[in-house]
């Protein structure tokens, strides 16, 4: 089976903290993605990365940075944080498709960080 | 980009056959559909996805029209466990997919 894991279930931090999300997956993986999910707003795409040391943005990268130094880890980081950062954070990944098309993406069970 | 419809939310009585309906009247030649789901408090798990033929896997079935205007995933057999958000995807943007706001769906003992 996938397996796609995240460094923590839930996450306190103070406002200005830098904190660091890490994810990893076991299938050897080219795509890794993270997301936030928020009531009503369902899920959006923060960052996404086709390959190891390759980042694109997706629609609200804003307050965000990621790293990927090894192709099984993908780490959200944020720099500054600050109240509206508290959100459920979700990393995915998929194998590469060539252009096929989207392929299927497998989630881990999320983090829920709460900035105070 | 194909975009999705899906009603809030909908009831079905444990046992029973869950069909839940989406619309993407928009949808290009090549995008796929795609079915997820969310149980509350865990990532999404992907269910079934498919381009034109109906698809069958151990989860559910996906019957998409000829025109591939709209897709139905069904459940065969509902059960409490079922009991979560369906996300229907059909937006293919360099292996992005965009998740809407889903259907909830209420398994009812």
């Amino acid at each position: 089976d996938v397996k796609v894991t995240q460094s923590s279930r839930y996450l306190v931090k103070r406002t200005g903290e830098k904190v660091f999300l890490e994810c990893v997956q076991d299938m050897d993986h080219e795509n890794m993605f993270w997301y936030r999910q928020d009531p009503g707003l369902g899920l959006r795409l923060i960052y996404f990365s086709y390959d190891v040391k390759m980042k694109e943005k997706g629609d609200i990268p804003e307050g965000y940075s990621v790293s990927r130094e090894k192709k099984e880890r993908f780490s959200l980081i944020l720099e500054s944080a600050s109240t509206n950062q508290t959100s459920m954070y979700l990393c995915a990944s998929s194998p590469w498709t060539g252009g096929r098309g989207t392929d299927t993406q497998y989630f881990g069970p999320g983090t829920r960080l709460t900035v105070l | 980009d194909a975009k999705t419809t899906q009603p809030t939310s909908m009831d079905c009585a444990e046992g029973r056959a869950a069909n839940l309906p989406c619309n993407h009247s928009t949808i290009s030649g090549n995008e796929y559909v795609y079915w997820y789901r969310q149980i509350h408090s865990q990532g999404p798990q992907y269910i079934i996805h498919g381009l034109k033929n109906n698809e069958t896997n151990e989860m559910a079935s996906l019957i998409i029209t000829e025109d591939r205007k709209s897709s139905t995933l069904i459940l065969p057999h509902a059960t409490l466990r079922d009991t979560a958000v369906y996300y229907c995807i059909s937006e293919n943007r360099d292996d992005k997919i965009i998740f809407g706001k889903g259907t909830r769906l209420h398994i009812l003992p």
